[in-house]
């Protein structure tokens, strides 16, 4: 069973904020919030992780609810580039390796 | 920094052919990943490995064989190609981290097995 429901596709337009959504309501106490993003044809780019507390970072903001069962990424201020899939995990940390578990994500189109 | 490099960036195969995907990285992670993407899904883990010497099975390991005999190095093989291992290739890599799983990604590999 997926660890996270994403929505298959959004829109944004160009300046504006991006919210993307995620539900993990199964999420454990160890298991932190992943966000990467794959522009068409390129390697997946790591954007931002979180456990517990709200973060920021040069590229996004993530927003975890208290109880921990859902999450936003934040785009503060989109453009064009942003347009790529963008992927939510779930997953521990301190595991032996680093894995993570890619599911379908979202379909971020930014439109002029 | 180069960060983590694929060679070759596409290659075409026929049914049985034998070749070998080349992953480097320079920026002395420890951890080495190989995924496939197939369309309109996401990545899965073919191998990994958590240091240099290892290797270890990921998700869809079958009819692929890996060596980490450097540990810039990471090496995909496929000794004999089969149609449904057309796909894109991604090599990753990361620090030995314990709080965060942040993986470094290359440009991926093109192959089609004819």
């Amino acid at each position: 069973d997926a660890k996270t429901t994403q929505p298959p596709s959004m829109d944004c337009a160009e300046g504006r904020a991006a919210n993307l959504p995620c539900n993990h309501s199964t999420i454990s106490g160890n298991e932190y919030v992943y966000w990467y993003r794959q522009i068409h044809s390129q390697g997946p780019q790591y954007i931002i992780h979180g456990l517990k507390n709200n973060e920021t970072n040069e590229m996004a903001s993530l927003i975890i609810t208290e109880d921990r069962k859902s999450s936003t990424l934040i785009l503060p201020h989109a453009t064009l580039r942003d347009t790529a899939v963008y992927y939510c995990i779930v997953e521990a940390g301190g595991t032996s390796y680093g894995k993570l578990t890619f599911g379908q994500g979202t379909i971020l189109t930014v439109h002029p | 920094n180069a960060g983590v490099t694929q060679t070759p960036k596409f290659r075409v195969l026929k049914t049985g052919q034998s070749m070998t995907l080349l992953c480097a990285q320079d920026m002395n992670h420890e951890y080495m990943y190989w995924y496939r993407q197939d369309p309109g899904m996401g990545l899965r883990l073919i191998h990994y490995s958590v240091g240099e010497g290892t290797t270890a099975k990921g998700e869809v390991p079958d009819g692929y064989n890996v060596s980490r005999l450097k540990k810039q190095n990471f090496l995909l093989g496929l000794e004999s190609a089969a149609p449904s291992q057309t796909s894109v290739y991604f090599c990753a890599s990361s620090y030995l981290s314990p709080k965060q799983e942040t993986q470094y990604f290359g440009p991926g590999t093109r192959l089609l097995v004819l």
